[in-house]
């Protein structure tokens, strides 16, 4: 069955440290994946897109990578700040136009 | 920079009532969807459209249905609400052509059901 799995509900760093959260899928074959923040009691907000044949990519603090053999996808966040605490959602973009498929989130606190 | 609005934050309907919730985009998005947010669950996605007066359903469209009148709105309507029904409702927006399937989600409501 397809699954997508981020592998920690839950997630306590101490501020400073790089956080790093895990998104996992099975019988996809994604187009691209994607990573959202959210807010408690706001939607998702857009962060970071990679495409299949990219290794990594970098957005300031933000770093993803995606390795398409292992169906892994790895969002780190380096010097957290307590200001960096969230939920963090993967998504997965199949090919055509087919809705999104969300995985079910971590929640990230950074500790001062 | 993209604008989603729901029409209300907070809702609180009694069990049977018919309840509207309404999301409107200003980037000409094609695509417009509705989820629900609860905790543990994760989003799941109720109904999508991908252009006017066309509906799709999602993952849960039980006791839901939409509608697409015009390419800016996306409604969704709870026929005969009840308890179960109590979550966050969330809509986004997407285009294939300019964003690349990236949604674009409004701030919620959060919907009760007494």
């Amino acid at each position: 069955s397809q699954k997508i799995e981020q592998n920690s509900e839950a997630l306590n760093i101490q501020e400073g440290k790089t956080a790093t959260l895990t998104c996992n899928y099975t019988n996809y074959s994604p187009a691209y994946l994607q990573w959202y923040r959210q807010d408690p009691g706001r939607g998702p907000v857009f962060l970071l897109l990679i495409r299949e044949n990219e290794k990594e990519k970098r957005k300031e603090r933000l770093k993803v990578t995606f390795d398409t053999t292992l169906k892994q996808s790895l969002f780190h966040i380096t010097a957290s700040q307590p200001a960096d605490s969230a939920t963090y959602l993967c998504a997965l973009i199949l090919s055509g136009n087919t809705p999104l498929v969300f995985g079910k989130g971590t929640r990230l606190s950074v500790i001062a | 920079d993209v604008k989603v609005t729901q029409s209300s934050r907070y809702l609180v309907k009694r069990t049977g009532e018919k309840v509207f919730l309404e999301c409107v985009q200003d980037m000409d998005h094609e695509n417009m969807f509705w989820y629900r947010q609860d905790p543990g669950l994760g989003l799941r996605l109720i109904y999508f459209s991908y252009d006017v007066k066309m509906k799709e359903k999602g993952d849960i469209p039980e006791g839901y249905s939409v509608s697409r009148e015009k390419k800016e709105r996306f409604s969704l309507i709870l026929e005969s609400a009840s308890t179960n029904q109590t979550s966050m409702y969330l809509c986004a927006s997407s285009s294939l052509r300019t964003t690349r399937d990236t949604q674009y989600f409004g701030p919620g409501t959060r919907l009760t059901v007494l």
